[in-house]
């Protein structure tokens, strides 16, 4: 089964405390893995897209990389701004839908 | 402004009463989907269109209809919602199939 497996659940950090999160997916051919940030009460904010392994994307703190099995985002020095929900999704080769994992919940105290 | 338009953003119905959400891009996009959003389990897919005329069920079709007549409209049927419908719903749009989303701001249904 098609199957994307977002870690950790939560994520409380310091602010200017590097972390990363985990997007791990078992699915039938990749043909595209996307991050979206999605703030309470609104719809999600697209950030990146990847298409193959070894491939990696830069917007302000955070940087996003892809392998054959699993993608991370690097939140670099983060800012209370930054806190949200990072939602994961992976297109699949067959069938032209769109999976999302579960989400982190991510956290960010001054 | 480039933007996804969902109607309404509230919604509260009774068991059986038919109703229609609707959703309305105006980038010109050719792929458009629902997605249900409950907590826990993220965001599903419900129904998806590649173009006019062509759609196709997502993850979890069941109880949802969708008709795309127009290239920018994309709405979302329920013909006998039940309380298992309870959700935050969200329709999307995209250039092509995999490239990025553009979401809408959510309609959060409440079937009793």
């Amino acid at each position: 089964e098609d199957q994307v497996t977002q870690s950790p659940e939560a994520l409380r950090l310091q602010e200017g405390e590097s972390s990363s999160l985990n997007c791990s997916y078992t699915v039938s051919g990749l043909r595209g893995l996307f991050w979206y940030r999605q703030d309470p009460g609104k719809g999600p904010e697209f950030l990146f897209t990847l298409y193959s392994a070894g491939e990696e994307k830069e917007k302000e703190r955070l940087k996003a990389t892809l392998t054959k099995k699993e993608s991370f985002l690097h939140i670099t020095a983060p800012k209370p701004e930054d806190s949200a929900t990072y939602l994961c999704a992976v297109f699949m080769e067959y069938g032209n839908k769109l999976v999302f994992g579960a989400g982190t919940i991510l956290r960010v105290k001054s | 402004e480039a933007q996804v338009t969902q109607n309404p953003r509230y919604l509260i119905t009774v068991t059986g009463k038919k109703l229609t959400v609707t959703c309305s891009q105006n980038m010109n996009h050719e792929y458009m989907s629902w997605y249900r959003q409950d907590p826990g389990l993220g965001l599903r897919q419900i129904y998806y269109s590649m173009n006019v005329e062509v759609t196709d069920k997502g993850d979890v079709p069941e109880g949802y209809k969708v008709s795309r007549k127009e290239k920018r409209n994309f709405p979302l049927i329920l013909e006998s919602p039940s309380p298992n419908q309870t959700s935050l719903y969200f329709c999307a749009s995209s250039f092509m199939a995999n490239t990025e989303a553009f979401f809408g701001q959510g309609t959060r249904l409440t079937v009793v």
